[in-house]
């Protein structure tokens, strides 16, 4: 089945620039979407269709392309940043399919 | 505003069943394809069923075809998963989300639990 893989972990102090990134064979032909899920909360979409930002999302996150690979970044983390971040796009086998999630720490 | 209220999560034995809904509220939800997202203790998320709009195109992914049945309800503004042989891997807390045009997890539920043993 079809995966999009990220890093389980990011590490990071405040003020430095956060770089998550995803995987997979068929991203270069579609979409990406990017969520934030702090603990015990639903997640919230932060990015759509690769670089789009929904009203409310500061602008110190940003998405981008390059063929097979996106990444999400996170200029000036801060401690509010602090969650797991999910990549998504359109499914093979599945309508949707999500990457594993990266926990990103701020130190 | 809008709104996506999960209810119906529940303790269930293995090979038992549970009804999931979701209520929405402050957007026209005809209008609107709607899915359920589950994610199991200290894990990702997983999408687990579609339907659009009119409740004439539905999707399932391979771990819950032929057991969860995804149904809606436009004038009541609900949305129903219907899980039968429950089994252990099926623990989560489910999510319903809105699907708008182009952007399939726009606004999320606060999610419901789900804990299946015996």
């Amino acid at each position: 089945s079809y995966e999009l893989t990220q890093p389980p972990s990011v590490s990071l102090s405040p003020g430095q620039t956060a770089r998550i990134t995803c995987s997979g064979d068929a991203l270069s032909q579609q979409f990406i979407y990017w969520y934030q899920q702090k603990p015990g909360q639903a997640p919230v979409l932060l990015i759509f269709k690769d670089r789009e930002r929904p009203s409310g999302i500061p602008d110190r996150f940003s998405g981008s392309t390059a063929g097979t690979t996106a990444t999400l970044t996170i200029s000036g983390v801060q401690t509010d940043d602090e969650a797991d971040y999910y990549c998504q796009s359109a499914g093979t086998s599945s309508v949707y399919v999500f990457g594993s999630g990266t926990k990103v720490t701020v130190l | 505003e809008v709104q996506l209220v999960e209810s119906g999560g529940d303790l269930a034995q293995p090979g038992g069943s549970l009804r999931l809904s979701c209520a929405a509220s402050g957007f026209t939800f005809s209008s609107y394809s709607m899915n359920w997202v589950r994610q199991a203790p200290g894990k990702g998320l997983e999408w687990v069923s579609y339907i659009t709009g009119s409740g004439t195109t539905i999707r399932y992914a391979d771990s819950v075809k032929g057991r969860f049945t995804v149904s809606r309800d436009n004038a009541k503004n609900s949305l129903e998963l219907q899980m039968n042989r429950l089994r252990d891997d099926d623990t989560a807390v489910y999510y319903c989300a809105r699907d708008r045009s182009g952007v399939p997890f726009d606004q999320w539920g606060q999610g419901t639990r789900v804990t299946v043993s015996s």
